[in-house]
């Protein structure tokens, strides 16, 4: 049974790129959920899909944005890039929505904006 | 706002003494609690979670902890470390009424010296 994927590992780009992440969840899951670990910190929330729909948002600009497939695999896209968006990036799915549910973490995408 | 606080930036312990990494949460009627390890270069891995059953929770590895209502804490121990636990370690809440959105402390950073 594979865990949650994501790619690509690595990837570089410069100020003002657009970049798109992409995760395929855990199977059996259908909610899919993006974080962004800056160096030294811990994870921060940017935003949550469930039935393809965004149905929750952390504190990030509308530069962030996602989509969610009918296959419930997800894609980030950042656009207008910033040298301060370099981070690991990751994906975390779980069966449903919820707070008392279980998300289980991808490996992460670490981009680095030069 | 919501928070959790992780009382700890760096741990060290020796081989085979006791483990005990301090988080506390702020206050909400019904939180959900974990925690999660990240060894380098790898993806986060759930290690416990509490929701709202026993309030001591046994996870993997021999790691354990209690969620303490009155002391809003929920603090992991354990009683032997090993030099593989030597990792980062992030308290992880998630509050009642949201849709799983995980907010994370800051980490504490393990060592296990021979």
């Amino acid at each position: 049974d594979a865990g949650v994927t994501q790619s690509p590992t690595h990837l570089i780009k410069t100020r003002g790129q657009q970049v798109t992440l992409r995760c395929s969840p855990k199977s059996g899951h259908d909610t899919v959920s993006w974080y962004q670990q800056a160096l030294g910190q811990g994870p921060q929330f940017i935003f949550q899909y469930y039935e393809e729909e965004e149905r929750q948002r952390g504190n990030f600009p509308d530069r962030f944005s996602g989509h969610q497939f009918p296959n419930y695999s997800s894609e980030l896209n950042v656009n207008a890039l910033l040298l301060g968006d370099s981070a690991l990036y990751l994906c975390a799915s779980s069966p449903q929505p919820g707070h008392k549910e279980t998300q289980y973490f991808g490996p992460g995408t670490r981009l680095l904006v030069l | 706002a919501q928070s959790v606080t992780q009382l700890d930036s760096h741990v060290s312990v020796s081989e085979g003494t006791p483990v005990l990494l301090r988080c506390n949460y702020s206050s909400s009627y019904s939180p959900s609690l974990f925690w999660y390890v990240q060894h380098p270069n790898k993806g986060l891995q759930l290690l416990l979670k509490y929701t709202s059953a026993a309030t001591l929770v046994k996870g993997i590895n021999g790691f354990e902890a209690e969620f303490k209502k009155s002391e809003t804490s929920f603090h992991l121990t354990k009683p032997s470390a090993h030099m593989s636990d030597a990792a980062e370690y992030f308290c992880v809440v998630s509050y009642g009424g949201s849709q799983g959105n995980l907010i994370f402390g800051k980490g504490t950073k393990l060592s296990v010296k021979p």
